[in-house]
């Protein structure tokens, strides 16, 4: 049973280019969520979506888009990367009332 | 609104020696709560869960949590922590009116001496 699984483990960009991190959960889960971890600052919720077709703003959504391609897979978009976007990206899903199930993060560097 | 205060970043302690890791959270509604502990280059852990019933909730691995509404509050404790439980141990909230939608702490980076 994978999970949640995301792709790529780790990216170096430079600074302007683009790239789609990708993440599925094979745990039949309504919602997913991105996070972006920074030292000292915990996770902070960039996109969610509550369920298939649907997508909203979270805390710190700037700089980004997302895909709800599927229930299974939801897709965190960088068009043009910037230095501050350096960070490990975590996918999560769950369902109404129950704990997130993490993957294993992306650990991106923008240069 | 809701938000976590976690209020030591980082907490050493010997091999053997008690531990409690504070977590005080603010919301205007019924929460759920959670702690989540991240090994090394790896993703986040459930490692307890409070969502509703009983105040103290407990671990496999010897961890507990109390919820304490009136303190707003959700500390870790161990009565005597391991090498192995070295990680960062973040705490999480979540209400109804938020979907699964969990807002962290900043984690605290528990240091296991030998």
């Amino acid at each position: 049973n994978a999970g949640v699984t995301q792709t790529p483990k780790f990216q170096v960009l430079k600074t302007g280019q683009s790239m789609t991190l990708q993440c599925a959960q094979d745990m039949n889960h309504n919602s997913m969520y991105w996070y972006r971890q920074d030292p000292g600052m915990g996770l902070r919720l960039i996109y969610y979506s509550a369920s298939e077709g649907t997508t909203d703003k979270g805390e710190v959504p700037n700089g980004y888009n997302v895909s709800r391609l599927n229930k299974r897979e939801f897709s965190l978009r960088l068009e043009s990367a910037a230095p501050s976007q350096t960070s490990v990206y975590f996918c999560a899903s769950g369902s109404q009332n129950t704990e997130a199930f993490f993957g294993q993060g992306t650990r991106l560097t923008v240069v | 609104a809701q938000s976590v205060t976690q209020l030591d970043s980082q907490v050493p302690v010997f091999e053997e020696a008690p531990v409690e890791l504070r977590c005080n959270y603010s919301s205007s509604v019924s929460v759920y709560l959670f702690w989540y502990v991240q090994y090394p280059n790896q993703g986040l852990q459930l490692l307890l869960k409070y969502l509703s019933g009983s105040t103290l909730v407990e671990s496999i691995n010897g961890f507990e949590a109390e919820f304490n509404k009136s303190q707003t509050s959700f500390h870790l404790r161990k009565p005597s922590v391991h090498i192995s439980d070295t990680a960062e141990y973040f705490c999480a909230v979540t209400n109804n009116n938020a979907g699964n939608m969990l807002t962290f702490g900043g984690g605290t980076r528990l240091m296991v001496k030998p």
